[in-house]
């Protein structure tokens, strides 16, 4: 079975500083892996998402994220956080053998203090 | 073109009442998907869709919930009998049939039980 740990449901960071956001994740077979963002009062949209190939994975907005199959992880990183970052977060895998059903993490709400 | 639209966006209903709520996905998409999420909290699977079969129906909360997906296309969501814990954004997506594929979300009907 699949699932989706998102370590902190809220953190606080300073504006320039770096945003980190953790996902674990479990998966019997090669996960795909995703980060989806919420903006307040908007749908999720996609940030990124990791199939196969490079484990550095760039999306929009100056985010990324790494794939560590060792440790399970597929952490959201942003070297300097800006106010227009503030948002749900929440990370989803998803394998083939789970047709086509994806599992997401139960979110992490980003601050940002001027 | 379009995106995944969802109808209505507001609904307020009484205790007790029927409610449909309606998806249609972005055309070409075989998967459909239906989420719940309550006030400051992740996303609650409800039920998936591939083509017009349900073959994960396992977070559908009572039997008061059931959806049904006609023509490979619109989906409706229908609550009966509702109830204040009913209250809750009832998101909608959709993907290709691969489950590398994102889902792309609508925007969600609030639905406000009182």
């Amino acid at each position: 079975a699949q699932s989706v740990t998102q370590l902190g449901s809220h953190v606080s960071v300073s504006e320039g500083a770096l945003v980190l956001l953790r996902c674990n994740y479990s998966s019997s077979v090669p996960p795909y892996l995703f980060w989806y963002v919420q903006y307040p009062n908007q749908g999720l949209q996609l940030l990124l998402k990791y199939t196969t190939g490079a484990t550095l994975v760039k999306g929009i907005n100056g985010f990324e994220a790494e794939f560590k199959k060792s440790e399970t992880s597929f952490h959201l990183t942003k070297p300097s956080a800006h106010m227009s970052d503030a948002a749900e977060y929440f990370c989803a895998v998803s394998s083939s053998n789970t047709g086509n059903q994806f599992y997401f993490g139960t979110g992490t709400s980003l601050t940002v203090i001027p | 073109g379009a995106g995944v639209s969802q109808s209505p966006s507001n609904k307020v209903t009484e205790k007790g009442k029927d409610v449909e709520l309606r998806c249609d996905p972005i055309s070409g998409h075989t998967a459909l998907y239906w989420y719940r999420q309550r006030l400051g909290q992740g996303l609650e699977f409800l039920i998936y869709f591939q083509g017009n079969s349900a073959p994960d129906k396992s977070g559908l909360p009572s039997d008061r919930f059931s959806a049904e997906r006609t023509g490979e296309s619109v989906s409706t969501l229908t609550i009966q009998r509702t109830q204040q814990e009913d209250s809750a954004v009832y998101l909608c997506a959709s993907s290709l049939e691969q489950y590398a594929n994102e889902q792309f979300f609508g925007p969600g009907t609030r639905l406000t039980v009182l």
